[in-house]
């Protein structure tokens, strides 16, 4: 398996601006989660789904912040319109449940560097 | 809310030296406690993880240990290697059957292994 895939793996832009960062699973994988990573405030959860299901939202930062999941094999988080502030690396990360077959065992995918100027 | 506290935020070994990571946790209901390794630039990878119903793990020179009572788990690496340079990372969650709740994250530790 190619593991967990995000895109674009860095991206600039201006304030203001539409972002859209977008994941793809590993396959099979029945949860989904998006951190965001800065010095700061180290690694926080945003949202994670189960089964395509938006299951916790309590850490995305404002209604800037949206995630969807279509389908089991692909996630999109957006941030409209962007803020310097939200610049940071942005990983998702995937895990199939013990109900799967699996063990709690989450994988991340390599990350988007995200700068807002 | 679940809290995790990390200490410490930084650790200089000397190559072959043994090296221990601690963390604790606040919520009693926590049962998962995963460690990861995030070497510069790079994504966060599991190592080593742990459940409640044990109170030891080890995988080669790698060994957590967890103690419910006190709310609190810990890495022990030895005989470290440069290789091992890395932020170091733990997590607490709570899953119960084929639920699955979210990791939250300690700070980081960033290990460094002197040769």
């Amino acid at each position: 398996d190619a593991g967990v895939i995000q895109s674009p793996r860095h991206e600039v832009t201006e304030m203001g601006q539409e972002v859209t960062l977008r994941c793809k699973p590993i396959s099979g994988h029945d949860y989904l989660f998006w951190y965001r990573q800065t010095m700061m405030r180290g690694l926080e959860l945003l949202i994670y789904f189960n089964n395509n299901v938006p299951i916790d939202d309590s850490g995305m930062p404002e209604d800037r912040f949206s995630a969807k999941m279509p389908n089991a094999s692909f996630s999109t988080l957006k941030i409209q319109p962007s803020e310097p502030r939200d610049s940071a690396v942005y990983f998702c990360a995937s895990s199939l449940s013990r109900g799967g077959g699996g063990g709690y065992e989450q994988y991340f995918g390599p990350g988007t560097r995200l700068t807002v100027t | 809310g679940e809290n995790v506290e990390q200490h410490p935020s930084t650790l200089s070994v000397q190559e072959g030296d043994s090296a221990v990571i601690k963390c604790t946790y606040s919520d009693s209901a926590s049962n998962y406690f995963p460690w990861y390794k995030q070497e510069l630039g790079k994504r966060p990878q599991l190592i080593i993880d742990i459940r409640s119903n044990v109170g030891e793990k080890k995988d080669q020179r790698i060994a957590v240990t967890l103690n419910k009572t006190a709310k609190h788990f810990s890495l022990h690496i030895t005989e470290t290697q440069p290789e091992d340079s890395a932020v170091y990372f733990c997590a607490a969650s709570m899953n119960y059957g084929g639920s699955q709740g979210n990791l939250i994250f300690g700070k980081g530790t960033k290990l460094s292994v002197k040769p």
